[in-house]
């Protein structure tokens, strides 16, 4: 099936390591993105990536890095730097055919401990 | 971009009843988008409506689009238990332009 998926579902961290949450799509969509969301907010844009090799911060990138080496991943890696990395986070891809709709994955929840 | 406000924050209803949400924006868009988001899960793309359309339905769900005010509506009539979740709008205006959500609204249906 056509989709996105992002693993792990949960984690948890200890305070001062890095952790990397995957995501993979197999729609062949261009564009993808990272999205945080905190205990009864929104949404908020980490980082996203309109085409390979290439990306941009959003509103809340510091403490967080990304890459795209391969268009069909788009891994985030949440620093030592992120003070508050406790939250759910959202993978998600697109493509300009469909007026930008935006697919999403199921989520990774964070918990540093 | 930009992002829509969706109003109310929370609405409660009884299922059967219908249930109409606001989204406001402030500058031109080439469409826009209403999702649903499950607690814990992530968010469903439930319709687009492009600025050049005032009106579309699909199913149970009506959204209007009113690009003088800036501002769309989603209604959904007969509500159930299960589509107890939070709905965001999501402005789009245009090509390369990242969708960014807000804080949506909660709905509660209830039996």
């Amino acid at each position: 099936d056509g989709g996105i998926t992002q693993s792990p579902k949960y984690l948890f961290r200890k305070e001062g390591q890095n952790v990397t949450l995957s995501c993979e799509q197999n729609l062949n969509h261009d564009a993808m993105y990272w999205y945080r969301q905190d205990p009864g907010q929104g949404l908020r844009l980490i980082y996203y990536s309109q085409i390979v090799n290439d990306f941009q911060k959003g509103d809340i990138a510091e403490g967080y890095s990304v890459s795209r080496e391969k268009k069909e991943s788009f891994p985030l890696t949440v620093t030592s730097a992120q003070k508050n990395p406790t939250a759910f986070y959202l993978c998600a891809s697109s493509h300009p055919s469909s007026g930008n709709t935006i697919y999403f994955g199921e989520g990774s929840w964070l918990t540093v401990v | 971009s930009q992002q829509g406000e969706e109003d109310p924050q929370a609405l409660s209803i009884q299922e059967g009843e219908n249930a109409t949400m606001n989204c406001s924006y402030k500058t031109s868009i080439n469409n826009l988008q209403w999702y649903r988001q499950n607690s814990g899960r992530g968010l469903v793309h439930l319709i687009l409506i492009r600025s050049n359309e005032r009106e579309k339905h699909s199913g149970r769900l009506r959204v209007t689009l009113d690009t003088s005010k800036k501002s769309s509506s989603l209604l959904i009539t007969a509500s159930r238990a299960a589509d107890t979740a939070s709905y965001f709008c999501a402005p789009y205006t245009g090509t390369a332009s990242k969708l960014t959500f807000g804080t949506g609204t909660r709905l509660q249906v209830t039996l």
